[in-house]
């Protein structure tokens, strides 16, 4: 069965330093896909970064960059230069069983301190 | 932003009446879902539609049906709530393609009481 872990429930990081929010999945697909999105506290859920397992460069948009590791089934996302902005809840979610339907982790808070 | 409306926005109702919430997309997008978010469990996937009038059962269908007669409407109901259905329900669209991610829509919060 697919399945994807979050091990943080909760993260904090002062501003303007970089953070790592940990994803690990478990799938026996060769063709897969991972995501991470962002939910504020508004609520909304905001697309972040794609990797493919395909793809053989990490994955990377503006201050976001995924840490792929295929042999250990790791897709962690880091935070460049945190922003008080960057408080919220954040989702590791994999592509799996067809029709492009998507497998989420419980999710990290991370808090930034100003 | 996707054109991604979900209505209502919040709904309080009662053990035992039916519900409705609607999805409706004005990307023309092929795939629709319907999940749910609590506390501890991340979003769980209840249906998905991969066109007008194909849908299938997600992770946690149990106690929801859906329709989809046209692209741009996808309605989840829960024909006699339970406290349990008590969440924040998540449509999503997508076009396909291995890369594509989900837009969701701001989500709905409903309280069965």
């Amino acid at each position: 069965a697919q399945k994807i872990t979050q091990t943080q429930p909760g993260m904090f990081v002062q501003e303007k330093e970089a953070v790592t929010l940990d994803c690990t999945y478990d799938t026996s697909d060769q063709s897969y896909g991972l995501f991470w999105y962002k939910q504020p506290s508004s609520g909304e859920m905001i697309f972040l970064i794609y990797q493919g397992s395909y793809d053989e460069q990490n994955a990377t948009e503006g201050r976001y960059s995924l840490n792929f590791q295929k042999a250990r089934k790791s897709a962690n996302l880091v935070i460049s230069a945190s922003q008080l902005g960057d408080s919220a809840m954040y989702f590791c979610a994999m592509r799996g069983g067809g029709y492009n339907k998507l497998i989420f982790g419980a999710g990290t808070r991370l808090a930034v301190h100003p | 932003d996707a054109g991604i409306t979900q209505s209502p926005r919040h709904k309080v109702t009662e053990t035992g009446t039916p519900v409705t919430l609607r999805c409706h997309q004005t990307e023309n997008h092929r795939y629709m879902y319907w999940y749910r978010q609590d506390p501890g469990h991340g979003l769980r996937l209840i249906h998905y539609s991969y066109g007008v009038k194909d849908t299938d059962k997600g992770e946690v269908s149990d106690g929801y049906s859906v329709s989809r007669s046209k692209t741009e409407d996808f309605l989840l109901t829960l024909e006699s709530a339970t406290s349990s259905q008590t969440s924040v329900y998540f449509c999503a669209i997508s076009e396909g393609g291995n890369n594509q991610p989900q837009h969701f829509g701001d989500g709905t919060r409903l309280s069965i009481l």
